[in-house]
């Protein structure tokens, strides 16, 4: 059974970078497809992108392009997902899911609560 | 704004029967994307209701089942429980924006 735990929250300050990190465990990282979704009270659940298994490349949602970087570390069964140049908009809790089939996502990690404040 | 779009409540009395649509367009839902639905319980992650559209992972009982129409995939949840009383949201993917795409999501009150 795949089991997906997450780093702990974070504070940061406007301008700054946030890396949340995401264990795999139950399944080999390289053999998931393995995605990143935030959620907000204002816009509800955003997917921000992930690995597309179809094309074998990391892809990323408009809005985050340029921003966001999505990492793995296939030695540790580690995801990692970075955002910079944060705002207040940023604050969110942030999850990792797997997505399987190409298009839904059936294992999602607790979340990680991204507060950024000036 | 949400791409697909959920009413933002919907309630029923114990035992009854509610639906819970999600509209979407030409570019998700009635391009022939399969819908699929979380439920989410207050503080934790979002759970796999329906996936593809109409099917139940292991263990979710068959009280709730999923449909498709055109541009709107409908939630349809059956004898209601306390239990059930929490926010369900639909998920699609969207052909124009290349991406995964959610609603805003329903909270169901058990009346």
């Amino acid at each position: 059974q795949v089991h997906l735990e997450q780093s702990g929250a974070e504070v940061k300050k406007t301008g700054a970078s946030v890396k949340v990190s995401c264990q795999v465990s139950g399944h080999a990282l390289s053999e998931l497809s393995m995605h990143w979704v935030r959620q907000t009270p204002k816009e509800g659940l955003v997917s921000m992108g992930g690995f597309d298994p179809q094309d074998g490349v990391t892809i990323y949602a408009q809005r985050f392009q340029g921003r966001v970087t999505m990492t793995e570390d296939t030695s540790t069964d580690t995801a990692y997902m970075e955002l910079s140049n944060l705002t207040s908009e940023d604050t969110a809790i942030y999850f990792c899911a797997t997505l399987t089939g190409g298009y839904y996502f059936d294992h999602w990690g607790q979340g990680t609560l991204v507060t950024v404040s000036s | 704004q949400s791409v697909l779009t959920q009413p933002p409540s919907v309630s029923g009395a114990p035992g009854q029967r509610v639906t819970i649509s999600c509209t979407g367009s030409s570019s998700n839902i009635g391009a022939d994307y399969d819908v699929h639905w979380y439920q989410q319980r207050p503080g934790t992650a979002p759970k796999l209701l329906i996936f593809g559209t109409t099917y139940r992972p292991s263990g979710v009982p068959d009280r709730f089942s999923g449909s498709k129409s055109g541009t709107t995939a409908s939630l349809a949840i059956t004898g209601l429980q306390a239990d059930d009383e929490v926010d369900y949201y639909c998920q699609s993917f969207d052909s124009s924006l290349s991406g995964w795409v959610f609603g805003a999501g329903t909270k169901l009150t058990v009346l």
